[in-house]
């Protein structure tokens, strides 16, 4: 199993621009989540799903979007980048309920708006 | 005010020493406890976790406590290497039922001196 993939490793966006950031797991798993975490900082929740065509608003949601139409895919949409977007972005998920199974984490995508 | 709250947010110790990483939590409903090490420039990865079933777990030089009534949790790691060096992050469910995700504590960077 590769686990959770993430693409791009690395991207550097212009003010205003828009993105997809992609996620795809090999693990069945339902759950599945996007993490962002600033340079020096903890990991902040933006979004996740508890299966397909179910997402709900972490903390920090303003300025992305998902979607999960598969088990397998859960996208993240960067729709008008700002700086304040800059940060590592990490893709997770987890076998059975969520918030009481351990994430297996993507390598993440490393994302500089300027 | 905070869901998760960590401390302290950096900890330094002599090789061999102990090395202890508090975290309290809001959500009285939460029931499940894990903790990352994160190294640099890489994903989180899962150490240990714990249920609210039991108070302690061990695996090896780590332990995990929980005190439900209190609502906080601690790390240990005895015996402390070179190799511990790195970010550590605990976290806890939050949300409704059946839609719960991890929230993560802001991080612990343990330096461990040769």
């Amino acid at each position: 199993n590769a686990g959770v993939t993430q693409t791009p490793k690395f991207r550097i966006l212009k003010i205003g621009q828009s993105m997809t950031l992609q996620c795809t797991q090999d693990m069945n798993h339902n759950y599945m989540y996007w993490y962002r975490q600033d340079p020096g900082m903890g990991l902040k929740l933006i979004y996740y799903s508890v299966g397909a065509g179910i997402t709900d608003k972490g903390e920090v949601p303003n300025g992305y979007n998902v979607s999960r139409s598969t088990t397998e895919d859960f996208p993240l949409r960067l729709e008008l980048a700002a700086p304040s977007q800059t940060s590592v972005y990490f893709c997770a998920s987890s076998q059975g309920k969520g918030g009481v199974a351990p994430l297996h984490f993507g390598n993440g995508t490393r994302l500089t708006v300027t | 005010g905070e869901n998760v709250e960590q401390h302290p947010s950096t900890l330094s110790v002599q090789e061999g020493d102990s090395a202890v990483i508090k975290c309290t939590y809001s959500d009285s409903a939460s029931n499940y406890f894990p903790w990352y090490k994160q190294e640099l420039g890489k994903r989180p990865q899962l150490i240990i976790d714990i249920r609210s079933n039991v108070g302690e777990k061990k695996d090896q030089r780590i332990a995990v406590t929980l005190n439900k009534t209190a609502k906080h949790f601690s790390l240990h790691i005895t015996e402390t290497q070179p190799e511990d060096s790195a970010v550590y992050f605990c976290a806890a469910p939050i949300g409704d039922t059946g839609r719960r995700a991890l929230t993560f504590g802001s991080g612990t960077r343990l330096q461990v001196q040769p």
